[in-house]
């Protein structure tokens, strides 16, 4: 089975600081690869995703996520961060294990 | 709004009751999903459901069950509650019952309370 493991647990940024979360997966055979975003006081939803193919990964509002086979890693990155990315951010297989969630506060 | 609701969002009861938990699945979507979600434990997966029949188990005490229905949508049954159980409930949904490209829509959730 595959299990992630995010070890930043809290991350505090001043706006127009690049982000930069890890995400480190363990091989179980399909790498199905999630990043998920939790705002203050609402769902989860997919930030990005990776099954196959370029290991640069685009998702919505500007993160990207590259799959790095050889480091078994799968880390999620911003630019410039803003004050409305304040969030907990969810790394996940496919097998629906989520791993412990990293809280991203940014300061304006 | 991802498409998933649950009912209801948010409950109260004392230890050693019982309670249900309502999820409807995204139209079309055949998967459901069961997480607790707390402080001191993170996002644990509880359960899947396929097309009315258990798919998969995670870290679900035997307190726990769960069923998916022929319409689809699911409950989660909580019983002899403790202190512990307090957390909030997500149900999610997907197309498929596992493997490549199955992205996950997660509802609002159920914040439940244990006093």
């Amino acid at each position: 089975a595959q299990s992630v493991s995010q070890h930043n647990h809290h991350v505090i940024l001043s706006e127009a600081a690049s982000l930069e979360l890890g995400c480190n997966y363990s091989y179980g055979g399909t790498v199905n690869l999630f990043w998920y975003v939790q705002y203050p006081g609402q769902h989860l939803q997919l930030l990005l995703k990776y099954f196959s193919g370029d290991p640069l990964v685009k998702g919505i509002k500007g993160f990207e996520a590259e799959f790095i086979k050889s480091k078994f890693s799968f880390n999620l990155r911003k630019p410039s961060v803003q004050w409305s990315d304040t969030a907990e951010y969810f790394c996940a297989g496919h097998d629906m294990r989520f791993g412990a969630g990293t809280r991203l506060t940014v300061k304006p | 709004d991802s498409g998933v609701t649950q009912t209801p969002k948010h409950l109260i009861t004392a230890t050693g009751q019982r309670v249900t938990l309502r999820c409807s699945p995204r139209s079309g979507d055949l998967s459901v999903y069961w997480y607790q979600q707390s402080l001191d434990q993170g996002l644990q997966f509880l359960i899947q459901y396929y097309n009315g029949e258990e798919r998969a188990k995670g870290n679900i005490l035997e307190r726990f069950s769960a069923q998916q229905f022929p319409d689809l949508h699911s409950e989660l049954n909580l019983s002899s509650l403790e202190l512990g159980d307090s957390a909030l409930y997500f149900c999610a949904s997907s197309v498929y019952s596992g493997g490549n490209y199955n992205e996950q829509f997660f509802g609002p959730g159920t914040r439940l309370t244990v006093l």
